[in-house]
């Protein structure tokens, strides 16, 4: 059974800051992928990283994916209150498999 | 571009009812998998179809079963509900059941009483 851990399980910070999440697992995922999720709403795509080693940025976003491809990071330069939400991975074992979610960190940014 | 939609947006039932939940795929997307996400968990894979067959199935009970239309559309279908079903209902779509990523719809939060 493929397991993904996710730390911090919560994060609060204030606005500006720059902070890290990680998403690990002991099995070799196909392709990985994150999301954010506000309550009461389904996640958003945010990336999705299949190479190993691959670093793919959005805006203040960073994306790494490591060269074993068993685990993940998210970088957020200077966070702001929008990012504020649940920050969800998921991997594929293969390309057809389901996806697997790790219980995601709360992020909260205070203005 | 219409993306993931899901009906209703909320629902409320009393244990061992049934409950129908639906789900249309964005736009040219043709595989429909769906999730349940308790309140403070990630989201559990429950069952995937593609042409018109459930390919996938989760560690999910048999109350749980799925049917997916000629136009791609699916539903999840749960007998004899749990308190332990409350949860929020996620569908998500993909391009063929091998895509690297999927698209979710904004869930469907179901309430047993």
């Amino acid at each position: 059974t493929q397991l993904l851990e996710q730390s911090p399980q919560f994060l609060s910070i204030q606005e500006g800051e720059n902070l890290t999440v990680y998403c690990n697992s002991s099995s070799v995922f196909s392709s990985l992928q994150w999301y954010r999720q506000e309550p009461g709403e389904g996640p958003v795509l945010l990336v999705t990283v299949v190479t190993g080693g691959e670093v793919k940025k959005l805006k203040r976003l960073t994306f790494q994916f490591g060269d074993a491809r068993k685990d993940s990071s998210l970088h957020i330069t200077a966070a702001q209150p929008g990012d504020t939400g649940l920050y969800l991975c998921a991997g594929a074992a293969d390309y057809g498999q389901n996806f697997v979610f790790g219980p995601g960190t709360r992020l909260s940014v205070l203005p | 571009d219409a993306g993931v939609t899901q009906s209703p947006t909320h629902l409320i039932k009393t244990r061992g009812q049934q409950v129908t939940l639906r789900c249309s795929p964005k736009s040219g997307h043709d595989t429909v998998s769906w999730y349940q996400q308790a309140l403070g968990q990630g989201p559990q894979f429950i069952f995937q179809y593609y042409e018109e067959e459930e390919r996938q199935r989760g560690n999910f009970p048999d109350r749980f079963s799925g049917h997916q239309f000629p136009n791609y559309s699916s539903e999840l279908n749960v007998n004899a509900l749990l308190l332990g079903d409350s949860a929020l209902y996620l569908c998500a779509s993909s391009l063929g059941p091998r895509a690297a990523e999927a698209f979710f719809g904004q869930g469907t939060r179901l309430t047993v009483v």
